[in-house]
């Protein structure tokens, strides 16, 4: 199994730009979650989905879009960047009935 | 609200020495306490988790963590500390709010290790 794998691993947007952020797991998880993580404020739930076709909104979810068409990918949309969003994006899964989270690698986003 | 605190922004131990993480959580309900280590520049690996019996729980790499209701605390602990520990750690608890499983999220303690 890869686990859950993110790209890209960097990004240097420029403001106004719109960009994908991809998010895939093999392990068959109903739940994926999208996380960022600033100095100083820890980790901050953006968006999350308990499954295929269902998602929801975190803490901080302005400016960001999700959609869950498949198990497998969770894949989260900036609209229009902004400075503010630069940060490094962290995905995670598990199944339904676990509270254990597994995390891909990040992807680290500079927004210019 | 729910909260965890780790009151520890960064502690320097020498290797070989033993480790103690502070974790303390607001949380009303029996918590699902969780231990994340990251390293440098990577994802967050899952050291070991809480959510019932036995009070001391044991985990990955040697670490082991307690969780005491009276103190509301769950701190990770090492009796002998590696190089290969220097990592962020952050201790986190679910708040199972519904199908929202959102992890209250501490603001890390940065390990460095002494030669």
């Amino acid at each position: 199994n890869a686990g859950v794998t993110q790209t890209p691993k960097f990004q240097v947007l420029k403001t106004g730009q719109s960009m994908t952020l991809q998010c895939a797991q093999d392990m068959n998880h109903e739940y994926m979650s999208w996380y960022r993580q600033d100095p100083g404020m820890g980790l901050r739930l953006i968006h999350y989905s308990v499954g295929a076709g269902i998602t929801d909104q975190g803490e901080v979810p302005n400016g960001y879009n999700v959609s869950r068409s498949t198990t497998e990918d969770f894949p989260l949309r900036l609209l229009s960047a902004a400075p503010s969003q630069t940060s490094v994006y962290f995905c995670a899964s598990s199944y339904k009935e676990s509270y254990e989270q597994y995390f891909g690698p990040g992807t680290r986003l500079t927004v210019t | 609200a729910q909260s965890v605190t780790q009151p520890d922004i960064h502690i320097t131990v020498s290797e070989g020495a033993s480790l103690e993480l502070r974790c303390n959580y607001s949380y009303g309900a029996t918590p699902y306490l969780f231990w994340y280590v990251q390293s440098p520049g990577q994802g967050l690996q899952l050291l070991l988790k809480y959510f019932s019996g036995d009070t001391l729980v044991q985990g990955i790499k040697g670490f082991e963590a307690e969780f005491k209701r009276s103190q509301s605390s769950f701190n990770l602990r090492k009796p002998s500390v590696h190089w290969s520990d220097a990592a962020e750690y952050f201790c986190a608890v679910i708040q199972n709010a519904g199908n929202n499983r959102k992890l209250i999220w501490g603001l890390g303690t940065s390990l460095a290790v002494n030669p």
